[in-house]
């Protein structure tokens, strides 16, 4: 069975500051792995994904993703924070036919 | 292309009352899933098809039921309202191969009361 952790489910930093939002994974597979992110009162969009061609992914929005096998990690950072970023942020793994598997949801807050 | 679309946006039911969630896509993508949002726990796999006339449970099927006639569509099925159904409901298909493989598009959701 596979599963996904998102370490805090709540984070918060000031415009400027890193970003990063943790999530650890299971998986009897080698893991296909997303993150999606979700504005107030929409759907999920796709930030970035894993498919084992490169262990650091670059996403939209100046968010990038590592990949660490040995940690079974794939931490969500980006540089600077700007206050669009404030949304929820949703770490998945991918299973057969497509099915995810997704973590508990991290909201994050950006402060001026 | 409009992708994944779902109807309604919006419903209020009832306890008991039964009703059906809408779902279409127009990438001619084989698999199709079903997930609920609750605060807290993430999305949760309701019920998936891989192909036309086969679907199977997720994580959380019960109270819901399914059916996949055609590649296009795959409308969910709620037999009797009850309030734990309150929730935010997203369908979602992804293709069986190709550069998009194994990622999920999904539609803009249905929010859902039941009293």
């Amino acid at each position: 069975a596979q599963s996904v952790t998102q370490l805090g489910s709540h984070v918060s930093v000031s415009e400027g500051a890193l970003v990063l939002l943790r999530c650890n994974y299971s998986s009897s597979v080698p893991p296909y792995l997303f993150w999606y992110v979700q504005y107030p009162n929409q759907g999920l969009q796709l930030l970035l994904k894993y498919t084992s061609a490169a262990t650091l992914v670059k996403g939209i929005n100046g968010f990038e993703a590592e990949f660490k096998k040995s940690e079974t990690s794939f931490h969500l950072t980006k540089p600077s924070a700007h206050m669009s970023d404030a949304a929820e942020y949703f770490c998945a793994v991918s299973g057969n036919y497509g099915k995810l598997t997704f973590g508990q949801g991290t909201i994050l807050t950006v402060h001026p | 292309n409009a992708g994944v679309t779902q109807t309604p946006k919006f419903q209020v039911l009832k306890t008991g009352q039964s009703m059906t969630l809408q779902c279409a896509q127009d990438m001619n993508h084989e698999y199709m899933s079903w997930y609920r949002q609750d605060p807290g726990m993430g999305l949760r796999l309701i019920h998936y098809s891989v192909g036309a006339g086969i679907t199977d449970q997720g994580e959380v099927p019960n109270g819901y039921n399914v059916s996949r006639s055609t590649t296009e569509d795959f409308p969910l099925r709620l037999l009797s309202a009850a309030p734990s159904q309150t929730s935010v409901y997203f369908c979602a298909s992804s293709p069986k191969g190709g550069p998009s493989y194994n990622e999920q598009f999904f539609g803009p959701g249905t929010r859902l009361t039941v009293l």
